[in-house]
């Protein structure tokens, strides 16, 4: 069974520019997350969809962070204009329903840097 | 005040060592806890889910819940080089829709 996909691996971008990063779930799986994981730190859940409709989007910054999961499939996390403090790890986790007993899978994150 | 603490480490044991990894949580709320390793540049993989309180073994692992104290831990025993990883613990149960809070993570190191 494939895993979580997501892609870029790395990104480097400046401060006020924009970053999209892309998460495709492992197959079968309705509900998908975005984390982001600040160095030193526990992932932080940023948004949670089942299928293509948002569950929990209260931590995410609307001001500057949306996502968009079209078609029940593939997810993309946009960020714009990026900040210094947006520097993490964003990781994709996927589950086979939302509830407690499934598992969740992540996928290997993506590493932005602001500069 | 945090809602899931965890010592962040740095842990260094011998090989061979029983290692003890512990959280401690504010949200009486909380029923499904689970310990995740995350190996350096990876996401993190499950390892153990504990409904409620009690013990559960699996392998070389035991996960421990103690709902009373709101405290809970993650034994190896035989801890091997390949054991070395940052160990996450994580809570979720409020809303009931699977919104995992995770503690900070600690980093443990087994030497050969």
């Amino acid at each position: 069974e494939a895993g979580v996909a997501q892609s870029p691996r790395y990104k480097i971008i400046e401060k006020r520019q924009s970053v999209a990063f892309w998460c495709n779930p492992i197959s079968g799986h309705a509900t998908l997350y975005w984390y982001q994981q600040i160095l030193g730190q526990g992932p932080k859940l940023l948004i949670q969809f089942q299928n293509n409709g948002v569950v929990d989007d209260s931590q995410l910054p609307k001001d500057r962070f949306s996502a968009e999961r079209l078609k029940g499939v593939d997810s993309t996390l946009k960020i714009q204009p990026a900040k210094l403090e947006d520097s993490a790890v964003y990781l994709c986790a996927s589950s086979f329903s939302w509830r407690e007993v499934d598992t969740q899978y992540f996928g290997p994150g993506t590493r932005l840097t602001v500069l | 005040q945090k809602e899931v603490e965890q010592d962040p480490g740095p842990l260094s044991v011998p090989e061979g060592a029983i290692v003890s990894l512990n959280c401690t949580y504010s949200n009486s709320a909380f029923q499904y806890f689970m310990w995740y390793r995350q190996y350096s540049r990876k996401g993190p993989e499950l390892l153990m889910y504990t409904y409620s309180s009690g013990n559960k073994e699996d392998g070389r692992f035991t996960a421990q819940v103690d709902k009373s104290s709101k405290y809970i831990s993650l034994f190896i025993r035989d801890s091997q080089p390949s054991d070395s990883a940052t160990y996450l613990c994580a809570m979720s149960g409020v809303q009931g829709a699977q919104k995992l809070v995770f503690g900070q993570g600690t980093r443990l190191t087994i030497n050969p």
